[in-house]
């Protein structure tokens, strides 16, 4: 079974630039989640999706970002303007079923520097 | 808002021994509890997990307990191996969609 896709894996930009990230999640998998990963720390829920539809956005910095998760498959991830405090790893997971324990599988990742 | 705390941030072993890492919650609606594995530059694994109705589970070298009355779960891995050395994330779930809230990691060093 093919895992999380994700693209691009690096990204560097300067300040106030917009960056998008794309993700294509398991077949089948209903649930997709972006993460916010600083270095040094954990995974931080940035924002949920059910199908095309928004579970949980409620960390999501909306001044700046935004998401969308078209057809209820793919996902995209948007910075605008972007802030050094941006600098991480967006990591995209996906999971079975939405209001069950199943398990989230990442993918890779995207690194971001914002200069 | 929900609470996360691992303990300890590091935790240096030698090979062989036996590493615990605690993890406790505040939401005692938290249903689901897994631990997941992130070696460096990539990304994280689940690697055990446990649910609300089970006291522990283990599957070979790796444990996983739960205490809802004390709202804490605990990793524990035996005969611990070089490959072992990694940070290692608790992440009880919150509400009622699966979200996820992950602690601030353990940093595991398994010295030979």
């Amino acid at each position: 079974e093919a895992g999380v896709a994700q693209s691009p894996r690096y990204k560097i930009i300067e300040k106030r630039q917009s960056v998008a990230f794309w993700c294509n999640p398991i077949s089948g998998h209903a649930t997709l989640y972006w993460y916010q990963q600083i270095l040094g720390q954990g995974p931080k829920l940035l924002i949920q999706f059910q199908n095309n539809g928004v579970v949980d956005d409620s960390q999501l910095p909306k001044d700046r970002f935004s998401a969308e998760r078209l057809k209820g498959v793919d996902s995209t991830l948007k910075i605008q303007p972007a802030k050094l405090e941006d600098s991480a790893v967006y990591l995209c997971a996906s999971s079975l079923l939405l209001g069950s324990a199943y398990e989230q599988y990442f993918g890779p990742g995207t690194r971001l520097t914002v200069t | 808002g929900e609470n996360v705390e691992q303990h300890p941030s590091t935790l240096s072993v030698q090979e062989g021994d036996s590493a615990v890492i605690k993890c406790t919650y505040s939401d005692s609606a938290s249903n689901y509890f897994p631990w997941y594995k992130q070696e460096l530059g990539k990304r994280p694994q689940l690697i055990i997990d446990i649910r609300s109705n089970v006291g522990e589970k283990k599957d070979q070298r790796i444990a996983v307990t739960l205490n809802k009355t004390a709202k804490h779960f605990s990793l524990h891995i035996t005969e611990t191996q070089p490959e072992d050395s990694a940070v290692y994330f608790c992440a009880p779930s919150v509400g009622g969609y699966n979200k996820l809230i992950f602690g601030a990691g353990t940093r595991l060093a398994v010295h030979p």
